[in-house]
């Protein structure tokens, strides 16, 4: 059961443009999503998340956007740049007892200079 | 500050052998993870410490998988014997207390021939 979906394994983007990652959720408990990012040979780290009190949060050329009613999300990139090239994975918690944060499957990113 | 430590970064076993990772999560962080990222997939728990103490292994396979946190400070994680299936990255996370923002280590690269 993924209750945490990422369709598209994989992006492309020419640098400067906009890059758009999507996420959707079936668990209606989720109430805090992350976006972390992965380099090969590395282990994720934490980019950017957002409360479902709130439907926006932006960090630099960062921005999620959570539309509850349809249980989305998705991750903006403007202008996105050759370093940004990376494994994004998508991440829900209940924030309830121990707070298990569950893990959507990726979505590859590759930015083209 | 320094990271989250795991070692080894990689290793081969063949079926049915015993391996162990290590972790040594940043200072002072509380809340140590393990988990396991198959390829292709999202990081799953395996098993979450609290302290030393065990708050979450529902999805530790236990007739094989084993871990310990002595002293509520570095971790072991032990699979005996192993299976082809147990190929995977094993990433060992630390967080402050019950944060949802988990730090990741680089992981642990297992191949089972």
């Amino acid at each position: 059961d993924q209750q945490v979906k990422q369709n598209s394994p994989s992006l492309s983007v020419q640098e400067g443009r906009i890059s758009i990652l999507n996420c959707d959720y079936t668990n209606s408990m989720f109430d805090y999503f992350l976006w972390y990012k992965k380099y090969p040979a590395e282990g994720p780290t934490f980019l950017i998340s957002i409360s479902s009190i709130k439907d926006k949060n932006e960090d630099g050329r960062f921005t999620v956007f959570l539309n509850k009613s349809a249980k989305h999300l998705s991750l903006h990139i403007v202008p996105s740049q050759p370093g940004d090239s990376a494994v994004y994975f998508c991440a829900a918690s209940d924030r309830g007892g121990y707070q298990k944060v569950t893990f959507g499957t990726g979505t590859k990113l590759q930015v083209i200079p | 500050e320094a990271g989250v430590a795991q070692s080894p970064r990689y290793k081969i076993i063949e079926k049915r052998q015993s391996v162990a990772f290590w972790c040594n999560p940043i200072s002072g962080h509380a809340t140590l993870y393990w988990y396991q990222q198959i390829l292709g997939q999202g990081p799953k728990l395996l098993i979450q410490f609290q302290n030393n103490g065990v708050v979450d292994d529902s999805q530790l396979p236990k007739d094989r998988f084993s871990a310990e946190r002595l002293k509520g400070v570095d971790s072991t994680l032990k699979i005996q014997p192993a299976k082809l299936e147990d190929s995977a990255v094993y990433l060992c996370a630390s967080s402050r207390g019950a944060d949802t923002v988990r730090y990741f280590g680089a992981g642990t690269r297992l191949s089972v021939l």
